[in-house]
């Protein structure tokens, strides 16, 4: 079973909301990531879990938070969100040695109102 | 600088057709290449993978090539069918477990009926 669950599918928020965007999956991978997908684009990493501790945040405003309470659970936290933060969330998760295949969710469709 | 470069943009062929996506890169130190499939509104989907010590790799329709003295690979996607219509991204990353996906900006293939 290689499944990334996500969820909402889609969420929309106004910019005074505290919303927050779940990720779980079940193939024992100890290595989970939250990419932002705008349109047309490609994905654009945002975090890396490793071990349930962050290992890469790439220069993301504050507004987004992460959490990853267990090696298979992944929270993006969002609060005071603005309109060109509307995109695609995706969540991937791969096995941090061995191999290299990371596998994606379907994405939580966030529009900021 | 780390970048993959891939072309073209779009691509159409006919039902039954080959598509070919080339991809090219810099840093010498990336080891994992994967290619990505991604629909309209869903999370991209890994298809196929190559790492540097083979030259071909085939699953089914779709093959990569890689040419490790010009560091180039490429999809190849045999007998061409209209559900094969998505954006392709190619990627690469280095040896390290969690480590960093670098996109190609992708490329929409249409395949007509």
């Amino acid at each position: 079973d290689t499944e990334v669950t996500q969820t909402p599918k889609h969420l929309v928020m106004g910019m005074t909301n505290k919303k927050s965007l779940k990720c779980e999956q079940h193939m024992g991978h100890r290595a989970m990531y939250w990419y932002k997908q705008k349109a047309k684009k490609p994905p654009e990493l945002m975090f890396v879990y490793s071990y349930e501790k962050l290992s890469i945040n790439e220069s993301v405003p504050s507004r987004f938070s992460p959490e990853c309470p267990n090696s298979s659970l992944l929270n993006l936290h969002l609060h005071a969100l603005q309109p060109e933060d509307s995109a695609l969330y995706l969540c991937a998760s791969s096995q941090v040695q061995g191999t290299y295949e990371q596998y994606f969710g379907p994405g939580t469709r966030l529009t900021v109102t | 600088q780390q970048q993959v470069k891939q072309s073209p943009q779009s691509l159409i062929v006919q039902k039954g057709g080959i598509s070919i996506i080339n991809c090219a890169y810099e840093n010498t130190a990336f080891d994992y290449f994967p290619w990505y499939q991604q629909f309209p509104g869903k999370g991209p989907a890994l298809l196929i993978a190559i790492r540097p010590d083979v030259s071909e790799k085939k699953e089914g329709r779709f093959t990569i090539s890689f040419n490790k003295s010009a560091k180039q690979f490429s999809l190849h996607i045999m007998d061409s069918q209209p559900g094969d219509s998505a954006t392709y991204f190619c990627a690469a990353s280095t040896q390290g477990g969690s480590e960093k996906l670098v996109f190609g900006k992708g490329m929409k293939l249409t395949v007509n009926p």
